[in-house]
């Protein structure tokens, strides 16, 4: 069976320092993978997808990044962290099957807070 | 992909059911419509999903609207662990379309 794994679970962070969040999925090859943020009581906002290593999409400009090095690992970094950056960090991953039927998978979250 | 809009807010009574609307007035042919229910602190995970008959599962019924501008997902008989935000959601069948977009949702609020 597949599992999606992200940490660190909670994470406490100064304004102005880097910021590195890893996922990984077991059990699959090749998804698509996918990075949320959702800020406290709002929806959730996505902020990149993946569909192979090396291959990222970003759906809102800011000073996040993400990489895919390998096919099932997916970071989400920023250089400097601002206040607004504060929120649940979602990971989540497809088979990449055809929209109609594809099904997304989370992961458990971390909570980011920055001061 | 075509927009949702769902209220903010409802509430039911704990084994009564529950009736979760979602309005997609633009939707078009190859849409699908699915659903995915967030509990409190932990990813959204998947519930239902359908393009133009009704279709039931362990979790939930969806019905969907015979012009499919709106559907309803139906929960038989609400439970404490149903209180959720619930997103309905419309995916492009048309393509292998990368995205999903999830709107702020419905939150529900089950009464003991």
């Amino acid at each position: 069976s597949q599992t999606i794994h992200q940490w660190p679970a909670t994470l406490v962070q100064p304004v102005g320092s880097p910021l590195s969040l890893e996922c990984t999925v077991e059990g699959t090859s090749n998804p698509n993978l996918y990075w949320y943020r959702q800020a406290a009581g709002r929806g959730l906002q996505l902020l990149f997808y993946s569909v192979g290593i090396g291959q990222i999409s970003s759906e809102v400009p800011q000073n996040l990044s993400a990489s895919r090095p390998q096919d099932r690992q997916f970071i989400l970094s920023s250089k400097k962290l601002l206040l607004s950056d504060s929120g649940f960090y979602l990971c989540a991953w497809t088979l990449g099957l055809t929209s109609s039927t594809d099904t997304q998978y989370f992961g458990p979250g971390t909570r980011l807070t920055v001061l | 992909d075509a927009k949702t809009t769902q209220p903010n807010s409802m509430e039911s009574n704990e084994e009564e059911p529950v009736h979760l609307p979602c309005n997609h007035s633009t939707i078009s042919g190859t849409d699908y419509i699915h659903w995915y229910r967030q509990l409190p602190s932990q990813g959204p995970e998947y519930v239902i999903h359908g393009l133009t008959s009704n279709v039931n599962n362990r979790m939930a019924s969806l019905a969907i609207a015979e012009d499919r501008k709106s559907s309803t997902l139906i929960l038989h008989r609400a439970t404490l662990r149903d209180a959720a935000v619930y997103y309905c959601i419309l995916r492009d069948g048309s393509n292998t379309g990368n995205q999903f977009y999830f709107g702020t949702g419905t939150s529900l609020t089950v009464i003991p």
